[in-house]
C-alpha cells in the first residue's frame, strides 16, 4: 500500500525566501506525482504534475523534481511571497486514477 | 483548465437526517469521481471511487450504506451522507480528471456540521 509522507509539516518564513517542501513515497510503482495547493477551508488547486517518466516540471516560480528511484519529489517555490500562504499537498496517481495524499505542509509566509 | 464544482459549499443539519452532496464537471465528461474527506488539519482520505453508470468502489472501512454514491451521468456524482451523526461532520471533497495520467481537478468543498 502506497503511503505519502511530507515533511516538514509546518514552514514559516520570511517573505522573499526560497521554500522547499519535501514529498516522499513508498511505491514507485507511481502515473505521475501531482502538487496541490489548499486555502483554508477550499478545495484543491492544481499546481504540477510530473509524469513518471519526467524528472522535473516548472510553472512560473514553482519548479518540482521526481525521483522515483529514491521515492522522492520537491517543490520549490522560488521568491516567496504572502500570497503563497497556503497548505500545499503532494499526491502520487496509481493505477485507476487514485490518489494518494501526503499530509500536507502548512507554509506561512510572512511579509 | 477543466472545472468540477461542488455543491453545497456548506450545510449544517440535524442528527439523524439525510445530506446530498453534488459534484459536477462542468467542461468534460467523466466517467470516474472520486469522493474524499478531510478532517480539520489532516489530508484528504479517499472515501469511494464512483463510476458512471455502475456501483461505487468504496475504500476499507467506508460503510457504503453510510454514504450512498450515485453516478447517473457522465457529469454528475452525488455523494448521500444517511442518517448524519455528528462524527461525520467533516470537509467532503470530489474530484475528476478528464482521463488517466491527466491533472485532477478538485472541487470546492463542503463543509459538513452535523448538530
Amino acid at each position: 500500500k502506497q503511503e505519502v509522507t511530507q515533511i516538514p509539516a509546518a514552514l514559516s518564513v520570511p517573505e522573499g525566501e526560497n521554500l522547499v517542501l519535501n514529498c516522499s513515497f513508498t511505491d514507485s510503482a507511481i502515473y505521475n506525482l501531482q502538487w496541490f495547493r489548499q486555502d483554508p477551508g477550499k478545495g484543491l488547486t492544481s499546481l504540477l504534475l510530473i509524469q513518471s517518466s519526467q524528472r522535473e516540471q516548472t510553472s512560473g516560480r514553482l519548479n518540482a523534481s521526481l525521483d522515483k528511484s529514491s521515492g522522492r519529489s520537491t517543490l520549490y517555490i522560488a521568491a516567496s511571497q504572502p500570497g503563497d500562504s497556503a497548505t500545499y499537498l503532494c499526491a502520487s496517481e496509481a493505477a485507476g486514477n487514485k490518489l494518494t495524499f501526503g499530509g500536507g505542509t502548512r507554509v506561512l509566509v510572512k511579509p | 483548465g477543466a472545472v468540477v464544482s461542488q455543491h453545497p459549499s456548506w450545510v449544517i443539519c440535524k442528527s439523524g437526517t439525510s445530506v446530498k452532496i453534488e459534484c459536477r464537471s462542468l467542461d468534460f465528461q467523466a466517467t470516474t469521481m472520486f469522493w474524499y474527506r478531510q478532517f480539520p488539519k489532516q489530508s484528504l482520505m479517499l472515501m469511494a471511487t464512483s463510476n458512471e453508470g455502475s456501483k461505487a468502489t468504496y475504500e476499507q472501512g467506508v460503510e457504503k450504506d453510510k454514504f450512498l454514491i450515485n453516478h447517473a451521468s457522465l457529469t454528475l456524482s452525488t455523494l448521500t451522507v444517511t442518517s448524519a451523526h455528528p462524527e461525520d461532520s467533516s470537509f467532503y471533497i470530489c474530484s475528476a480528471s478528464v482521463r488517466q495520467g491527466n491533472v485532477a481537478f478538485f472541487g470546492q468543498g463542503t463543509r459538513l456540521t452535523v448538530v
